[in-house]
C-alpha cells in the first residue's frame, strides 16, 4: 500500500540556519502531497500542500516541491524562526483518506 | 467559527470501562475521520466517514466503533477499554483533500 516515510529528529538549528526536512512516498496513483504542522498542544495544521508533478506549495516562508522522479515532498525554509518550533508531518491522500509519516520534531533555538 | 470541538481534553480511565470521545464540527463537511497519535508511529486512521450514514474502518479500527447519524457529529465509542489505548485522539473533516483537525483528547488507560 501507499506509505510516507520522513526524517527521523529531532531537528535542532539555530534561529536563522536553514532547514531541510526529508519526505519520500510510495505510491500507486499520482496522489496529492501535504505538509501538516502541529504546534505544543494544538492539532495539526496544514501547512501547504502539491496536487501534481512540479507544484510547488509555499506557505509562512516554507516550501515544498513535488518531485514525480525521485518520489520526494522535501520541506525547506530559508530562516527558520524559534516560533517555528514544532512536529511536522509529511502526508499523501489516497482515496480521500490521508497517510502521515512519523513526524519530525523541529526544535529552534535562539 | 469554532470549526472542530472535542471532548473531553483529557480524561483517566479505567481498563474495562466504556468511553465515548465527542467530535462536533460546524463547517459541514461530508467527510470526518479518527485518529490516534503515539509517538513514533504518527498519526494512525481508526475509522472514517464519507458521509452521513456512512462509515468505514481504517489502519486500526480494533476495539473502536463509530457512528454517524448527521453531519455535525462523529462520535468514538471504546467499548471496554485496554492500556494500548492510552493515546491522543484527533478528530478531523475535510473539505476536497484539505482535513481539518480538532485540539485533541489525551486518554490514559489504567
Amino acid at each position: 500500500g501507499d506509505s510516507v516515510t520522513q526524517m527521523e529528529g529531532p531537528v535542532t538549528l539555530s534561529e536563522e540556519a536553514f532547514l531541510t526536512i526529508n519526505c519520500t512516498y510510495t505510491a500507486t496513483g499520482y496522489p496529492s502531497l501535504f505538509w501538516y504542522v502541529q504546534y505544543p498542544g494544538e492539532g495539526l495544521q496544514l501547512l501547504l500542500k502539491a496536487t501534481k508533478a512540479d507544484d510547488k506549495g509555499s506557505n509562512k516562508g516554507f516550501e515544498a516541491t513535488y518531485r514525480k522522479e525521485t518520489t520526494s515532498f522535501h520541506l525547506e525554509k530559508g530562516s527558520v524562526q524559534v516560533s517555528d518550533s514544532a512536529v511536522y508531518f509529511c502526508a499523501l491522500s489516497e482515496s480521500n483518506k490521508l497517510i502521515f509519516g512519523t513526524g519530525t520534531l523541529l526544535a529552534v533555538q535562539p | 467559527t469554532a470549526g472542530i470541538t472535542q471532548a473531553p481534553t483529557s480524561q483517566i480511565l479505567a481498563a474495562g470501562r466504556s468511553m465515548t470521545l465527542r467530535c462536533t464540527q460546524d463547517m459541514r463537511h461530508n467527510a470526518m475521520y479518527w485518529y490516534r497519535q503515539d509517538l513514533g508511529l504518527g498519526l494512525r486512521l481508526i475509522h472514517y466517514s464519507n458521509t452521513a450514514g456512512t462509515t468505514g474502518k481504517g489502519e486500526v479500527p480494533d476495539g473502536y466503533s463509530v457512528s454517524r447519524a448527521n453531519t455535525d457529529d462523529f462520535p468514538l465509542t471504546l467499548a471496554s477499554a485496554v492500556p494500548s489505548q492510552t493515546s491522543v485522539y484527533f478528530c478531523a473533516s475535510s473539505c476536497v483533500d484539505e482535513q481539518f483537525f480538532g485540539p485533541g483528547t489525551r486518554l490514559t488507560v489504567l
